[in-house]
């Protein structure tokens, strides 16, 4: 099955200590993404990745990392976590160009 | 800059209303995409639609029809004869060639309740 995995989907963590979410994808896809959405600013672009090694910032990069050392793979890190990245996080892959998007399950993030 | 505005935060209705969520975007290039997706409660991204700016046919899926019109920036998403499996959060998004190739650029959606 063609598909977008997250894991975890829910973590609740502490101010500070590092961690990372992992995407993966079975579609052979060149674009991923990270989204986070917050109520009422809906879904803002974090970091994206166009192919393997090249990665670029989106609209809110500050705060996280990311790496794409393998085309099916593409992990968000926070290396500091703050309260202000409690959110929702969406991990997306698609062809290249005009194609929609394939989202992941969602990661839920707590950050107390 | 990119924009795409939903005006609509909440949207109720009563099953089998016909509802109509807006969409006005914001662009400077010629060449983009737009797209309508559904959140249901569940929390999951469903894709919807995909217009690109060369076609302005309406498009008809079952119950759910899209209207683009360029001259005013609008791709409008209708529902007919509502259902409850209709309630979700929905987003429509922009994607276009100036700058990043990748950013969607995404409303801040609709919430639709449909009641029985």
């Amino acid at each position: 099955e063609a598909q977008v995995t997250q894991n975890p989907r829910y973590l609740i963590t502490v101010t500070g200590k590092k961690l990372t979410v992992t995407c993966s994808q079975n579609m052979n896809h060149e674009y991923m993404s990270w989204y986070r959405q917050d109520p009422g600013l809906g879904l803002r672009q974090i970091y994206y990745s166009m192919n393997v090694e090249v990665t670029d910032k989106g609209d809110v990069p500050e705060g996280y990392k990311v790496s794409r050392k393998e085309k099916r793979n593409f992990p968000l890190i926070l290396e500091s976590p703050s309260p202000n990245q409690t959110s929702l996080y969406f991990c997306a892959s698609s062809l290249p160009g005009s194609y929609e998007q394939y989202f992941g399950p969602g990661t839920r993030l707590t950050v107390t | 800059a990119q924009k795409v505005t939903q005006a609509q935060t909440e949207i109720s209705v009563v099953e089998k209303e016909d509802v109509t969520l807006d969409c006005v975007y914001e662009t400077r290039d010629t060449t983009y995409y737009l797209f309508w997706y559904k959140q249901p409660p569940s929390g999951e991204l469903v894709f919807l639609i995909r217009r690109n700016s060369f076609d302005e046919q309406n498009e008809i899926s079952g119950r759910y029809s899209w209207n683009f019109q360029k001259s005013t920036s609008s791709f409008n998403f209708t529902i007919t004869a509502s259902q409850v499996v209709d309630s979700a959060v929905y987003f429509c998004a922009l994607k276009d060639y100036g700058g990043s190739q990748g950013n969607l650029i995404f409303g801040k959606g609709t919430k639709l309740s449909v009641k029985p």
